[in-house]
């Protein structure tokens, strides 16, 4: 696609249950990051993968916290029993390679509040 | 690990006036980009430095790179309304996929 797409745009639960985000990354962008940002805050980084290598997940905050990606499209995001600390956007990015210099094309995020 | 620090967290700007925003990391960086975030949006990519000393213009916005490679500044001249909005830093050491932003500098502009 011409963007980063990210669904859902916005996303209501309640504490305890499971949500799953998804990213789908630019066409032909074989690196792809999950970023978290709280209310008024800097983006942290959870998890980045690169094309077959194995993810890094260095960045999640927990083991509630898992992501997938199919081949070098799709990825999805899992949060397990959510808390209200999850409450953030949650930004995907995408790049041609994830190698240094190369510029991050983020997505407009999904919203999620925990209540 | 990485850390890279911004100040100030918040520049309350009169219009016309000229800020400038500074960026530090803890470790030496093999290039830096800055990112501008605007109310309510994502953050988009404004420009990557990558040689020590660099300087970069757009516009009104002026970067820098520091010598050592360990810290970057934007400045904003002849601030704008358009400018409202939040600048991110964003390093990578060598051979370091993973971007590690700043807090960001929250600008907002007074008419």
């Amino acid at each position: 696609g011409a963007g980063v797409s990210q669904s859902p745009s916005n996303k209501v639960t309640e504490k305890g249950k499971d949500v799953e985000l998804r990213c789908d990354p630019i066409s032909g962008h074989t690196a792809l990051y999950w970023y978290r940002q709280r209310l008024g805050q800097g983006l942290e980084f959870l998890i980045y993968f690169q094309g077959n290598s194995a993810p890094d997940k260095s960045g999640l905050p927990s083991d509630r916290f898992s992501a997938e990606r199919t081949g070098e499209s799709v990825s999805t995001l899992t949060i397990q029993r959510t808390q209200q600390e999850d409450s953030a956007v949650y930004l995907c990015a995408s790049s041609l390679r994830g190698s240094s210099g190369n510029t991050i094309y983020f997505g407009e995020g999904s919203w999620l509040t925990v209540v | 690990g990485q850390q890279v620090m911004q100040i100030p967290q918040y520049q309350h700007v009169q219009e016309g006036e000229d800020f400038t925003t500074y960026c530090n990391s803890s470790t030496t960086l093999s290039n830096i980009q800055w990112y501008k975030q605007r109310p309510g949006g994502h953050p988009v990519f404004l420009i990557q430095l990558v040689k020590s000393g660099e300087v970069k213009k757009q516009k009104r916005l002026t970067f820098q790179f520091g010598e050592a490679k360990k810290n970057s500044s934007l400045h904003i001249t002849a601030t704008q309304t358009t400018d409202v909005g939040t600048y991110f830093c964003a390093g990578r050491s060598s051979n370091d996929y993973k971007l590690s932003f700043g807090a960001g500098t929250t600008v907002t502009v007074r008419a």
